[in-house]
């Protein structure tokens, strides 16, 4: 199946800060989402972003399909952005069906 | 509009038991899928519902077994619990099959 690998594993940041996320994947997709998990469990999807570029406030996200990676970037960090940030694979074939990458722990220091 | 909803909340449960979870999708969406998110193995697919049909299913024993209603809404059954079915289930909706999805706040079951 397809592997995800997603890094940094932790990232600390200081409020104000930027940062990238990176995800990799092993195979080609057609299907790649952003999730951020919140302190109590919630997973909000952040993109749905199997190609290209989109920006949502001080998040956005770029895939380089034909590369295998996809970028998440938060500009001017907040503490309310801190989480777990998950990068989820699939193939339109296998519907919903997603590999999730092993996320990367991001806390927010004010 | 709501989002997705799942009940119950909490669960605990003892060996040999079974569960029944239940998920209501956002309104319209017509996909239905559930996942495993554990400490160990993170998150993990365990079958998708679309129109009342399974249409994918991970790789997961027959002890997990959901369904779907004509309304979308959803049920997954875990059947003679053991230790290691402890975890946070997840129901994710969307509108079709492969497309954004979003996740309820999920059923934190434990096994004793």
């Amino acid at each position: 199946g397809i592997q995800v690998e997603q890094s940094p594993p932790d990232l600390i940041l200081q409020e104000g800060a930027n940062s990238t996320l990176r995800c990799n994947f092993s195979d080609s997709v057609n299907n790649l989402q952003w999730f951020h998990q919140n302190p109590w469990g919630q997973l909000i999807n952040l993109f749905y972003i199997p190609s290209g570029t989109k920006q949502n406030g001080r998040l956005s996200a770029t895939t380089v399909a034909t590369e295998r990676y996809s970028l998440l970037y938060i500009s001017s960090s907040q503490t309310t952005d801190s989480g777990v940030y998950f990068c989820a694979v699939g193939i339109k074939a296998a519907g919903n069906k997603l590999t999730f990458g092993g996320g990367t722990r991001v806390l927010v220091k004010p | 509009k709501a989002g997705v909803t799942q009940t119950p909340r909490y669960l605990i449960k003892t060996r040999g038991q079974q569960v029944t979870l239940s998920c209501s999708p956002i309104s319209g969406h017509r996909s239905v899928s559930w996942y495993q998110q554990t400490p160990g193995q993170g998150l993990q697919f365990l079958f998708e519902y679309f129109s009342e049909t399974q249409r994918n299913k991970g790789n997961f024993p027959g002890r997990f077994s959901g369904r779907q209603f004509s309304n979308s809404r959803s049920e997954m059954n875990v059947s003679t619990l053991e230790l290691g079915d402890s975890a946070l289930y997840l129901c994710a909706s969307s509108l079709a099959t492969s497309e954004k999805l979003f996740f309820g706040s999920g059923t934190q079951l434990s096994v004793l």
